[in-house]
């Protein structure tokens, strides 16, 4: 199965910040890769999908890159709300996976 | 617009089963599968399975094969995922989310949690 890291696993950033949160696949599998926001108390909510597309009503800040094994999610100039854990995840191959979670606290 | 609405909160014990319903509403049930994932408490996320709303068909990750059963009723709209011979590190909540098997999941139950102790 592929398996998925993300970097960091925790980080403490300000207001109107620049965040990037990194996911490095175990083998390479195309733009299958999707990026999740999920709050306290929340079931997840898609922000990016294939990589870099923007799911509908998704503010504009947030955006993705990459390809193959090294993907990107990048927050520019974060709000108070935007506190949450984030994953990628990749449908490309069975048994989808995710990433462990990125847990970004303002 | 589009809903996932899950089924309640159940406490099951050890070795019993559990059914968690997801009711869709939005859109034409079947032209999307639905896929679960769960979320111990605290922890990251795990795929349990999709089911084509078209025609029922299956998909299980092998970690869970034998033990969970997702089926869909078209009459209703309703996706459902069975979860047998429960262990206490089945304790979680259980998502359905609109998706393909190869897709994102682009919109997500509220989640069901599921206790399972004697």
């Amino acid at each position: 199965e592929i398996v998925l890291t993300q970097s960091p696993d925790f980080q403490s950033v300000t207001p109107k910040e620049k965040v990037t949160i990194t996911c490095r696949a175990s083998q390479s599998f195309g733009t299958s890769l999707h990026w999740y926001q999920q709050k306290p108390d929340q079931s997840p909510k898609l922000l990016i999908k294939y990589a870099s597309q923007s799911f509908s009503g998704v503010p504009s800040r947030f955006s993705g890159s990459g390809s193959g094994t090294d993907f990107t999610l990048t927050i520019d100039s974060l709000e108070v709300e935007d506190a949450a854990t984030y994953y990628c995840h990749q449908s490309s191959s069975l048994p989808q996976t995710f990433g462990q979670g990125t847990k970004l606290e303002i | 617009q589009v809903q996932l609405v899950q089924s309640g909160a159940e406490v099951k014990k050890p070795g019993a089963s559990v059914k968690v319903s997801c009711k869709a509403s939005g859109y034409t049930f079947t032209d999307y599968g639905i896929n679960w994932v769960r979320q111990a408490p605290g922890q990251g996320l795990e795929w349990m399975g999709w089911v084509s709303a078209y025609d029922g068909t299956t998909k299980y990750p092998q970690s869970l094969q034998g033990r969970v059963t997702l089926t869909t009723d078209t009459s209703t709209s309703t996706a459902y995922m069975e979860l047998r011979v429960l262990r206490s590190d089945d304790t979680a909540f259980y998502y359905c989310a609109r998706g393909g098997l190869h897709n994102s999941g682009d919109y997500w139950g509220q989640g069901t949690l599921v206790t399972v102790s004697s």
